[in-house]
């Protein structure tokens, strides 16, 4: 059973920093591309992150870009999303997403991890 | 402001027929897949849709997707009140070189 598992959000202060994971079972993590999308509770989703299968290609959203970097293990099937200098607006649920066969967008996403950016 | 435009809500009764609509432009659903995903509230959202009009295995043939030039579209027969969910279109965009979404769409069965 395909599963990807979040972890790492929390509450942090403006300027902060913070580090998402995304641990996976049930599937061989090195052949398949990565994603992080975010959503505002009672919003719609916005794309975050992605990354290939073995990581020497990145790509980010402008509204992170220079803040946020998208990285993976495969030795330990995790993904990674470093979040530095981080603002209120980027308070939201991060999701991983993997890009299955049925590509280029997602066939499977993790349940989400709250990050909220207050003072 | 989304890429995607998609109506903010549809409503249709029980056994109904409903369409979602997903209008995008050239560069992204004018020359890509379109993707959709169904979320219910507080849960990840899942794949119903995928490459315009394929469906995952264990979606209901009652889900249906279809392309039209820079549109794209979902349409749920036999409607039934657990179909109550938001709805989200997605597709590549070669001109912002990453995927972009609709807005959702909440469905309601009235």
């Amino acid at each position: 059973e395909v599963q990807l598992v979040e972890s790492g959000g929390g509450l942090v202060q403006p300027g902060g920093s913070l580090r998402l994971s995304c641990e996976v079972s049930g599937f061989t993590f090195s052949s398949y591309w990565m994603h992080w999308v975010r959503q505002v509770p009672g919003k719609g989703l916005v794309w975050v992150s992605r990354i290939n299968n073995d990581g020497t290609s990145t790509g980010t959203a402008d509204s992170v870009k220079g803040r946020f970097t998208i990285s993976r293990d495969n030795a330990k099937n995790t993904l990674y999303l470093q979040m530095n200098s981080l603002r209120p607006e980027d308070t939201a649920v991060y999701y991983c997403a993997r890009v299955g066969a049925t590509g280029p967008l997602w066939d499977y996403w993790g349940h989400g991890t709250q990050v909220t950016v207050s003072s | 402001q989304s890429v995607l435009t998609q109506p903010p809500s549809v409503s249709g009764t029980p056994g109904q027929r409903v369409t979602i609509s997903c209008s995008g432009s050239r560069s992204n659903i004018g020359s890509n897949f379109v993707y959709w995903y169904q979320q219910f509230p507080g849960t990840a959202p899942k794949l119903l849709i995928y490459t315009n009009n394929q469906r995952p295995s264990g979606v209901p043939d009652r889900f249906s997707g279809s392309k039209s030039g820079a549109s794209g579209y979902l349409a749920i027969s036999g409607l039934r009140s657990d179909d109550e969910a938001d709805y989200y279109c997605a597709a590549w965009d070669d001109s912002l070189r990453g995927p972009v979404f609709g807005g959702g769409t909440k469905l309601t069965v009235l």
